[in-house]
């Protein structure tokens, strides 16, 4: 059974600092994996998606990396602000494209990111 | 587009009702998802749809729970009748899924979200 595992749980940090969030699965039979962003309250929002054969994935100040063989994915956010206050998730996909198990995303438990001014 | 739409965004009800959840995904999304988000487990997958029909419901929790897609823009989960313990927040979430080599990156979009709370 796939498990999904977010260090820190919660990351409190001065605005303008660079920082990593970091995801771990047990399983690396992975097809993809996602990062996601929730606002208290809120739905899920997604940040980037990173298919098994990919190394990283860039979105503005966002960069996810994934190491399929030691079941690995990183978050990095440059030059944090206020509004990248939030929890961050990390999803992982089932590398079986058929059966039932497609379609399965396990989450992680997130990380509770705090930044202030 | 509108997004993944959920109705009702707040349903406060007492245990033995029954609750009905509605879900609208996105327009030529094939894959509808329902999960289940508490503070003790986290996000917890329920049921999936592929083109209407359900692929796997292992994750729900037992038979007061049942979910339906009569078609590609409706979707419904069931509880009845409700207990204390199904106070959560219930997201739909939908996304197009093609099969095969080189399928799509399959973003999962989700929707804002149903709160139950169960007295």
């Amino acid at each position: 059974k796939q498990e999904v595992t977010q260090i820190p749980a919660a990351l409190s940090v001065p605005e303008g600092e660079n920082l990593v969030l970091n995801c771990s699965f047990t399983d690396s039979a992975i097809y993809n994996l996602q990062w996601f962003r929730q606002d208290p309250g809120k739905g899920l929002t997604s940040l980037l998606l990173i298919q098994s054969s990919q190394r990283e994935q860039t979105s503005g100040r966002l960069n996810a990396s994934l190491d399929k063989s030691s079941g690995r994915s990183t978050l990095y956010i440059a030059a944090s602000q206020p509004g990248d206050s939030a929890t961050y998730l990390c999803a992982v996909r089932p590398g079986n494209a058929g059966g039932t198990s497609y379609g399965k995303l396990t989450f992680g438990q997130g990380t509770i990111l705090t930044v202030h001014p | 587009d509108a997004g993944v739409i959920q109705s009702p965004r707040h349903e406060v009800t007492e245990m033995g009702q029954e609750v009905t959840l509605r879900c609208k995904p996105i327009s030529g999304h094939n894959s509808l998802f329902w999960y289940r988000q508490t503070m003790m487990r986290g996000l917890e997958l329920l049921i999936y749809f592929n083109n209407n029909v359900p692929i796997d419901d292992s994750g729900m929790p037992e038979d007061r729970f049942s979910a339906k897609m009569p078609n590609a823009s409706f979707s419904t989960l069931k509880i009845q009748p409700s207990e204390p313990r199904d106070s959560a927040v219930y997201f739909c979430a939908s996304t197009l899924t093609l099969q095969g080599l080189g399928s799509g990156a399959n973003v999962l979009t989700f929707g804002a979200g149903s709160r139950l709370t169960v007295l």
